[in-house]
């Protein structure tokens, strides 16, 4: 059964860096999906951020894209975000997910999500 | 580059049937992706590829896509259908990941 957890801090003050880790279980990071990172503001809906092929390869949000880094740990089997230049808007429960794995190239299995807030 | 555009809200009478619209320019040329999502929980997927199910999810759940709207059709409403539905394609030009804007599901 593959699953993912998020992990990382849930407090980063404003102008600082946002940095997450999503650790994979029950699958090797290896295979040809992608890894992919969601978000969602309190009351709002989804907002993709990005996502990183265990190749190295990413692709990212236009509206994040000179903020966001996406990269794969192959020996740790996990992969992460970073989200520099912070703001209150950042605030969200962000989510990992893979893309493509079981059902097309959907986002067919998430992390239960982890709430970051941005304040001093 | 698309914008998927879903109504903010659809109320339904437990038994009947709810359609949930998609739409954007030619949508019919991409594959449409649904997730339901629960409070509390994380989406998940109810169908993908315009009308495929996964593993487990019920036959009352359906797609469609035509033109400029994709829908997702629940049939026989029940009280557990109650949730957020996301419509989702692959946006080929861009390279990114786009999302509707979601539709509360309400069962009257």
């Amino acid at each position: 059964q593959v699953q993912l957890q998020e992990s990382g801090p849930g407090l980063v003050k404003p102008s600082g860096t946002l940095s997450l880790t999503c650790a994979v279980s029950g699958d090797s990071i290896s295979r040809n999906n992608w890894w992919s990172w969601v978000r969602q503001t309190p009351g709002k809906g989804l907002e993709w951020i990005g996502e990183v092929h265990h190749s190295g390869t990413s692709n990212h949000n236009p509206s994040l894209q000179s903020r966001v880094t996406i990269s794969v740990d192959k020996s740790k089997n996990q992969f992460s975000l970073n989200l520099n230049s912070v703001t209150a808007a950042d605030t969200a429960l962000y989510y990992c997910a893979s893309r493509g794995r079981f059902y097309g190239w959907t986002l067919d299995v998430w992390g239960r999500g982890t709430t970051v807030t941005v304040s001093s | 580059s698309s914008v998927l555009t879903q109504p903010p809200s659809v109320s339904v009478a437990p038994g009947n049937t709810a359609r949930l619209t998609c739409g954007t320019s030619n949508i019919r040329l991409k594959s449409v992706h649904w997730y339901q999502q629960k409070p509390g929980q994380a989406p998940a997927v109810v169908v993908f590829n315009d009308n495929d199910r996964p593993f487990g999810i019920p036959e009352r759940f359906s797609g469609s896509n035509s033109g400029s709207t994709a829908t997702l059709t629940i049939s026989s409403v029940e009280g557990g259908d109650e949730a957020d539905y996301y419509c989702q394609v692959w946006d080929s030009t861009g390279q990114r990941v786009v999302f509707g804007g979601g539709t509360t599901l309400t069962v009257l």
